[in-house]
């Protein structure tokens, strides 16, 4: 139980355009989904908490404009990336949790950019 | 920021051998400390969240002990085994209890 799944699991994309990853919670209903960004050799960093139905906490730094973030279900969460650089290659990792304080993660989205 | 910091880095053992790795936080404001382990490509898979001072947690042979005063926790794998090879990381919640965060882990390598 408790399965996050993620998609796409790594993605190449032009400068200048606009990419989005998939968070889905497949055997239960995520009452909030979190964001978190890993640079290399560094840790797993929250960039925004989203619950469903309403907008996004973004973490201090994290440009909401720049990393558009949807929870329209209880199972699906999204992240664009709008507007991509070089410097949003990273590696992109979604978690959620349902009504405890346990957080249940995907296998993580990489992404660079080009 | 939160400041949550693992050691060693990384580390590379002998089949059969045990370790150790320590996650250290700010004992303030303290609600829970989560260890996960973590394999390439896979999500990473919870071990053990830890709540009370003087906590020990035991899965198979990892264990696991938490020191609230001072802010530490140790992992331990006795007997590590090839397939324990992976990235180990803590994550430390205070009481704003939706917020994780994470050490920047420790590679273990166990060579057969």
């Amino acid at each position: 139980g408790a399965v996050v799944s993620q998609h796409p699991s790594w993605v190449i994309c032009k400068s200048g355009t606009s990419v989005k990853i998939e968070c889905r919670s497949l055997d239960f209903q995520a009452t909030t989904m979190f964001w978190y960004r890993q640079f290399p050799k560094q840790s797993l960093m929250l960039m925004a908490t989203s619950n469903e139905g309403s907008k996004a906490t973004y973490e201090q730094g994290v440009e909401k404009d720049k990393f558009l973030i949807n929870h329209a279900s209880l199972t699906l969460s999204t992240l664009t990336v709008t507007s991509a650089h070089p410097e949003d290659s990273s590696f992109y990792i979604c978690s959620a949790n349902q009504l405890t304080y346990e957080q249940y993660f995907g296998p993580g989205t990489r992404l660079t950019v080009t | 920021i939160l400041n949550v910091e693992q050691s060693p880095q990384s580390l590379h053992v002998q089949e059969g051998d045990s370790t150790n790795f320590t996650c250290s936080f700010p004992p303030s404001n303290f609600y829970a400390l989560h260890w996960y382990r973590w394999e390439t490509a896979k999500s990473p898979e919870a071990l053990f969240v830890m709540t009370l001072n003087g906590d020990e947690k035991k899965k198979g042979r990892i264990s696991a002990t938490l020191n609230t005063k001072e802010g530490y926790s140790y992992l331990y794998i006795k007997g590590s085994q090839p397939e324990d090879s992976a990235t180990y990381l803590c994550a430390f919640m205070g009481n704003n209890f939706n917020k994780f965060y994470f050490g920047s882990g420790t590679k273990l390598n166990v060579k057969p």
